[in-house]
């Protein structure tokens, strides 16, 4: 069966650090990858995705995400967080095949970006 | 419309009670999807329709929940005799392709 771990749950960051977000999933097939965000209080909203092609994704509000077939990783990352990317990010993957299937979501991972 | 629309916001429900919670997926749509989020953890996927078909139910709880997907009306999802941990976030979603969007959700509380 799918599965998809993040390892880290809560990250603490002051503003303008690095953020690397981990995201491994387990399943033998073709993979579609997403990343969600959850701000507080609101619905998720997609950063990013892959389908095929070019395994470093580029998202929204600065995101980025490879996705490295070997280690069946798919890494959230940003160079220089801000205080409002404290939210909650959520991995997710589906089959690749038949297109309209559900999302596998990892556990999330909380980060709080302090001034 | 151009995003998914959940009703009603909130919902209590004495336990025992029915719940009955809505979704409009974005026009020209066909799927639709259902997840249970309990406690801001990692969301459980429930059922999901082909326009009014069931096209994958491998998540949902056989006894008490139920679904439906009917022409022109909102999508719904119905709890009968709700039970304490019910209490969660209900995300509907809906999608042409791939990529799923999601809607506010309706948070349940069952005391």
């Amino acid at each position: 069966a799918q599965s998809v771990s993040q390892h880290n749950h809560h990250v603490i960051l002051s503003e303008a650090a690095s953020l690397e977000l981990g995201c491994n999933y387990s399943y033998g097939g073709t993979v579609n990858l997403f990343w969600y965000v959850q701000y507080p209080g609101q619905h998720l909203q997609l950063l990013l995705k892959y389908f095929s092609g070019d395994p470093l994704v580029k998202g929204i509000k600065g995101f980025e995400a490879e996705f490295i077939k070997s280690k069946f990783s798919f890494n959230l990352r940003k160079p220089s967080v801000q205080w409002s990317d404290t939210a909650e990010y959520f991995c997710a993957v589906n089959e690749a095949s038949g297109g309209y299937n559900k999302l596998i979501f990892g556990a999330g991972t909380r980060l709080a970006v302090h001034p | 419309g151009e995003e998914v629309a959940q009703t009603p916001k909130h919902l209590v429900r004495g336990e025992g009670q029915k719940a009955k919670l809505y979704c409009a997926p974005i026009k020209g749509h066909s799927y639709v999807f259902w997840y249970q989020q309990v406690l801001k953890n990692e969301f459980k996927f429930l059922i999901s329709f082909q326009n009014e078909n069931v096209f994958d139910e491998t998540g949902m709880p056989k006894e008490r929940f139920s679904a439906k997907c009917l022409p022109n009306s909102p999508c719904s999802l119905e709890i009968q005799a709700t039970k304490l941990e019910d209490s969660a976030v209900y995300f509907c979603a809906s999608s042409h392709g791939s990529e799923q969007y999601f809607g506010p959700g309706t948070r349940l509380t069952v005391t």
